[in-house]
């Protein structure tokens, strides 16, 4: 089994650019992708394969990696953009979430 | 446009069974791995278990091995998660998403609530 490291919160003021990191020792071999989730709501993928982004995603939404770690980076934050966001991976057919990252914009 | 729809969600006793159904339209469903993904309470996203496009290949998160099973019926265009053994831990709502190749799930069903308590 393996697991996926993601900081409880992050805040950041509008306008501003946030980034979101997950670690861990899969992440070199395996693509990681992000999920974003507002309350009540379906997750909604907005970034795949480590720096690609879907059709009707956002531009500011935006992914790298290095190494063991992942990240999502929101530029010119906007207040809808506050959500819990999670980042997937998968090893040997099992996959598995981070524990997800609540986005503040203050 | 892909649409998915979970039922079969309720109020069970602790060890008893249930059969959560995602209903799956929009797209040619037997092209597609689906997965479902459970979320307890206030909590975050926890994989369950993947089911490959013609149904020969699953996988299970260790915490359902042996007591949930994954199946598809591609002539109905229906996903199935059977679960037996329910644990109070289960509790959560179960969604059903799409994998595409690129193995992230790009659709996702709105959920259903299960509730194991005694």
């Amino acid at each position: 089994s393996f697991e996926l490291t993601q900081p409880p919160s992050v805040s950041v003021s509008p306008g501003q650019t946030a980034r979101i990191t997950c670690s861990g020792d899969v992440l070199p071999k395996s693509y990681g992708h992000w999920y974003q989730q507002k309350p009540g709501q379906a997750p909604v993928l907005v970034i795949y394969k480590d720096t690609e982004r879907p059709s009707g995603i956002p531009e500011r939404f935006s992914g790298s990696t290095s190494g063991t770690v992942l990240t999502l980076v929101i530029s010119g934050v906007r207040a809808e953009d506050e959500a819990d966001y999670y980042c997937q991976s998968a090893d040997d057919g099992v996959r598995k979430f981070g524990g997800g990252t609540r986005l503040t914009v203050l | 446009q892909a649409h998915l729809v979970e039922s079969g969600g309720g109020v069970v006793q602790p060890g008893r069974s249930l059969t959560l159904s995602c209903a799956a339209s929009g797209f040619p469903f037997r092209s597609y791995a689906m997965h479902w993904v459970r979320q307890a309470p206030g909590k975050g996203l926890d994989w369950v278990a993947v089911i490959s496009y013609n149904g020969g290949q699953t996988y299970y998160d260790d915490s359902v091995k042996g007591r949930f099973t994954v199946s598809r019926d591609n002539s109905r265009d229906v996903l199935y998660l059977q679960m037996t053994r329910l644990r109070p831990e289960d509790t959560a709502v179960y969604f059903c998403a799409r994998t595409s190749d690129h193995g992230a799930s790009d659709y996702w069903g709105r959920g259903t609530l299960v509730t194991v308590t005694s």
